[in-house]
């Protein structure tokens, strides 16, 4: 089972600010890095699903950078607005995927 | 599109009972679904995977006589947790995989069942 790690575990973000946080992996033998939003009560939504070494990707005000060689990967919320408000789960691997413990970020208005 | 649903989103139930947990792609055929557990504060952990018509493959550690899985249809796996026990009580949660995306292994989640046993 591959170790993912997020961090921080938790922020608390004011609205209009952006913020970033991060997701590490194993760089040995990586296959694919999924970005997913979860919101209380709701399906965990694909967000990102992040292949190559330097790929960045774009989806309105959240984008997420990869770097495989040294096994992370930043999401970005620029200007943070409360509907914003979720847990973001990164996971990693090919037939089985490894999550981690997800960033749940706050937005206070 | 790719959307799945899941039922029951909660349950409670007495020690020594069995429970079964539903999860339907609901606009999309999924030949492969999988389940998973998240404990509190604890990442979500693969239970099984789920290939219709075919045997689940469990994750080590997990008992396949406990944790029945059956794939009977294209857009139904079921999940049932036999004879349960309080340390069962967790966050069960089900993704099911679209044709056409197995290369990356891309899955879309149910809502979860909140499992509670007395």
């Amino acid at each position: 089972i591959l170790n993912v790690e997020q961090s921080p575990q938790s922020l608390h973000v004011q609205e209009g600010d952006s913020t970033n946080f991060t997701c590490s992996f194993p760089s040995s033998n990586f296959y694919a890095l999924h970005w997913y939003r979860w919101e209380t009560a709701k399906s965990p939504e694909a967000l990102f699903v992040m292949t190559l070494n330097g790929d960045e990707k774009k989806k309105g005000r959240i984008s997420a950078t990869l770097n495989t060689k040294e096994g992370y990967s930043y999401l970005y919320i620029k200007g943070s607005q409360p509907e914003d408000s979720a847990t973001y789960l990164c996971a990693s691997g090919n037939n089985r995927l490894a999550f981690g413990k997800g960033n749940q970020v706050v937005v206070i208005p | 599109g790719a959307v799945v649903s899941q039922h029951p989103s909660w349950v409670i139930c007495k020690s020594g009972t069995s429970v079964k947990i539903e999860c339907r792609s609901l606009d999309f055929q999924a030949t492969t679904m999988f389940w998973y557990r998240q404990f509190p504060k604890q990442s979500l952990m693969l239970m099984a995977t789920s290939n219709e018509g075919s045997k689940a493959t469990y994750e080590q550690g997990v008992e396949k006589d406990k944790f029945l899985i059956n794939h009977a249809s294209l857009t139904l796996s079921t999940l049932t947790v036999t004879s349960a026990h309080p340390e069962d009580s967790s966050f069960y949660i089900c993704s099911a995989r679209p044709p056409g995306r197995q290369t990356y292994n891309e899955q879309f989640f149910g809502p979860g069942t909140r499992l509670t046993v007395l």
